[in-house]
């Protein structure tokens, strides 16, 4: 049992580039999630999924776009890299409505972009 | 703007002693308050979480105290020891809109000086 794992753990990105950070939990959590933190600023959320084919928007939504075609995966797509996107990503992953349940936290994928 | 608002931003207390974070927020139908540790280099985990309806909660050395009327909650770590040495955030969630979505504060870095 993995846990919620998320690949790569480091990446540099250019000014415009873009990439897809990837996610899996392997737990059969209905609920995930994708945050970002910066320095000083806590985790932001900025998309969720309550299952499979749903996914919404959280606090921070601009410049990424989600897809969650299955339970087990919800990648994170950045289609134009801005420095402003440098930051540290985390995926997490948590059971059904109803909670409160804990949410699961993947190691994190560190971005820089330049 | 910051949901919740947490301080102080670092602390260092000597082992044995108590570590206190305090929290704040203005959303009153936040009904779950979850405490999360995050080692270096790791992702965040849940500490310990308490519900509105009770003033306090302990397990082992942590404790949550619960202020609804002043919209407060606080951890307190007793006999801190090293391996307490972590970043500490406060969260808050409305479990009624079934999603779980968690507003994070900015974060405490705890040093515990042996």
């Amino acid at each position: 049992n993995a846990g919620v794992t998320q690949t790569p753990k480091f990446r540099i990105l250019k000014i415009g580039q873009s990439m897809t950070l990837q996610c899996t939990q392997d737990m059969n959590h209905n609920y995930m999630y994708w945050y970002r933190q910066d320095p000083g600023m806590g985790l932001k959320l900025i998309y969720y999924s309550v299952g499979a084919g749903i996914t919404d928007k959280g606090e921070v939504p601009n410049g990424y776009n989600v897809s969650r075609s299955t339970t087990e995966d919800f990648p994170l797509r950045l289609e134009l890299a801005a420095p402003s996107q440098t930051s540290v990503y985390f995926c997490a992953s948590s059971p059904h409505s109803g909670g409160p349940y804990e949410q699961y936290f993947g190691p994190g994928t560190r971005l820089t972009v330049t | 703007q910051q949901q919740v608002k947490q301080s102080p931003q670092s602390l260092i207390v000597q082992k044995g002693g108590i570590s206190i974070i305090n929290c704040a927020y203005e959303n009153t139908a936040f009904d779950y308050f979850p405490w999360y540790q995050q080692f270096p280099g790791k992702g965040p985990a849940l500490l310990i979480a308490i519900r509105p309806d009770v003033s306090e909660k302990k397990e082992g050395r942590f404790t949550i105290s619960f202020n609804k009327s002043a919209k407060q909650f606080s951890l307190h770590i007793m006999d801190s020891q090293p391996g307490d040495s972590a970043t500490y955030f406060c969260a808050a969630t409305e479990l009624s809109t079934g999603a779980n979505n968690l507003f994070f504060g900015t974060g405490t870095r705890l040093t515990v000086i042996p």
